[in-house]
């Protein structure tokens, strides 16, 4: 099992909609949780970090944290087709230490 | 201008030289790490350092060496060794503590031929 999994994609979307991207994790005790966008050749970019289960909302984007299930999610509302990238999900575990990604979902938000 | 500064942004090297990729941040970060990137792959873990003079392995550290002798640079060498050493690699730092993020420099390419 690997330690990130995503949803294997590409998913796509109409402009307009709601983007589910997905992530489970298989070590219990993380405790950090990042969503980073990469768009084709360029390095990720941080767009969201959550800690603690629940939601965490910053403008068009929410992730969603459920330890007990061990799984992390982002939604994106009101999709741009600026916003078709690969969307990787990334997992810390306590105490800091190794940051370790999933294997990211392409999203392609049509106009 | 803070950040995370990686060089050179392409690299070409013959099959069987060792390479050198450099990374510095001026973020004052505790921990780097390197990351290796195949076409439609995502990041996977090469070595990580969380304290100067120290460094871990990652999930597929062969071939490869790194050094932490100073803060703000973690230099990592692809060395003959690595069968497959054609790749987008990717260097990030963060602080130390749990619930910190980590950073992206801007990514090497390297082609080996």
């Amino acid at each position: 099992q690997k330690e990130v999994e995503q949803n294997s994609g590409p998913l796509s979307v109409p402009e307009g909609a709601i983007a589910s991207l997905n992530c489970t994790y298989s070590d219990r005790v993380s405790q950090s949780f990042f969503w980073y966008r990469q768009y084709s050749g360029k390095s990720p970019e941080l767009i969201m970090s959550i800690y603690s289960n629940g939601d965490k909302e910053d403008g068009r984007f929410t992730a969603q944290l459920n330890k007990a299930s061990q799984y992390v999610s982002l939604l994106i509302r009101d999709s741009q087709p600026s916003d078709s990238a690969t969307y990787l999900c990334a997992v810390r575990g306590n105490q800091g230490g190794k940051l370790i990604f999933g294997q990211g979902t392409e999203l392609s938000v049509k106009p | 201008d803070g950040g995370i500064t990686q060089s050179p942004k392409y690299l070409f090297r013959k099959e069987g030289q060792n390479v050198t990729l450099s990374c510095e941040q001026n973020l004052n970060h505790d921990a780097m790490y390197w990351y290796r990137q195949d076409p439609g792959q995502g990041l996977r873990l090469i070595y990580y350092s969380q304290i100067v003079n120290d460094f871990q392995k990652g999930d597929i550290a062969e071939g490869y060496s790194v050094s932490r002798e100073k803060k703000e640079s973690f230099p990592l060498t692809v060395t003959s060794a690595q069968k497959n050493p054609t790749a987008f690699y990717l260097c990030a730092s963060s602080f130390q503590s749990m619930n910190t993020e980590a950073f992206f420099g801007q990514g090497t390419r390297l082609t080996v031929v």
